[in-house]
């Protein structure tokens, strides 16, 4: 099991630009997250879905999109760069459980700067 | 104003002795409090975690403590080691939304020095 993969590691974006970040899991899990994590400000939600085909605003969803058209897939979109948006983006999946814990499960990682 | 605070931004402590890392909250209502564990280039790994109706876990070399009243978390690891030195945040589990969601401190830089 490859567990959660990101891509890409790396990238570098003028401001304006745009691109997609891809997340995917083969854990079979419903849940699935995108975080980014900023110096001294530790991890935050930016989008978050609950299954195939729903997705849900997190704590700073301003200038991203996702979509989760597979189970196994969750994709941050950023239509247009700006440097704000200069991070480590991360993305997590979590199985469902009823009532019990909510171990997530983190990809790599994905460092982002907006120039 | 952030729900989950982890005040102290490093540690530093010579191999062998404890680890203590802090972590206080604000809502009550939290249920259920984890601790991960983020080395360089790598993705946060789970560590541990406890639920608000225990006030101890423990796990090899690792426990965490709960007290409630005080809504503060902490992590001792001991003895420590030069492996263990990694960025370790604590988590805790709200409610909003309709589903459960975790809210993460800022991190404790933790080395562990021979």
């Amino acid at each position: 099991n490859a567990g959660v993969t990101q891509t890409p590691k790396f990238r570098v974006l003028k401001t304006g630009q745009s691109m997609t970040l891809l997340c995917a899991q083969d854990m079979n899990h419903e849940y699935m997250y995108w975080y980014r994590q900023d110096p001294g400000m530790g991890l935050r939600l930016i989008h978050y879905s609950v299954g195939e085909g729903t997705t849900a605003k997190g704590e700073v969803p301003d200038g991203y999109n996702v979509s989760r058209l597979k189970k196994q897939n969750f994709l941050l979109g950023l239509e247009s760069a700006a440097p704000s948006q200069t991070s480590v983006y991360f993305c997590a999946s979590s199985p469902l459980k009823s009532g019990g814990e909510v171990e997530q499960f983190f990809g790599p990682g994905t460092r982002l700067t907006v120039l | 104003d952030q729900q989950v605070k982890q005040n102290s931004p490093s540690l530093s402590v010579q191999e062998g002795r404890i680890s203590i890392l802090n972590c206080d909250y604000t809502n009550s209502m939290f249920d259920y409090f984890l601790w991960y564990k983020k080395y360089p280039a790598e993705g946060p790994t789970f560590l541990i975690s406890i639920s608000s109706i225990k006030d101890k876990n423990e796990d090899g070399r690792f426990t965490v403590f709960l007290n409630k009243s005080a809504k503060h978390l902490s992590l001792h690891i001991v003895p420590s080691q030069p492996g263990d030195s990694a960025v370790y945040f604590c988590a805790v589990r709200g409610f909003s939304g309709g589903y459960n969601k975790l809210i993460f401190g800022a991190g404790t830089r933790l080395a562990v020095h021979p």
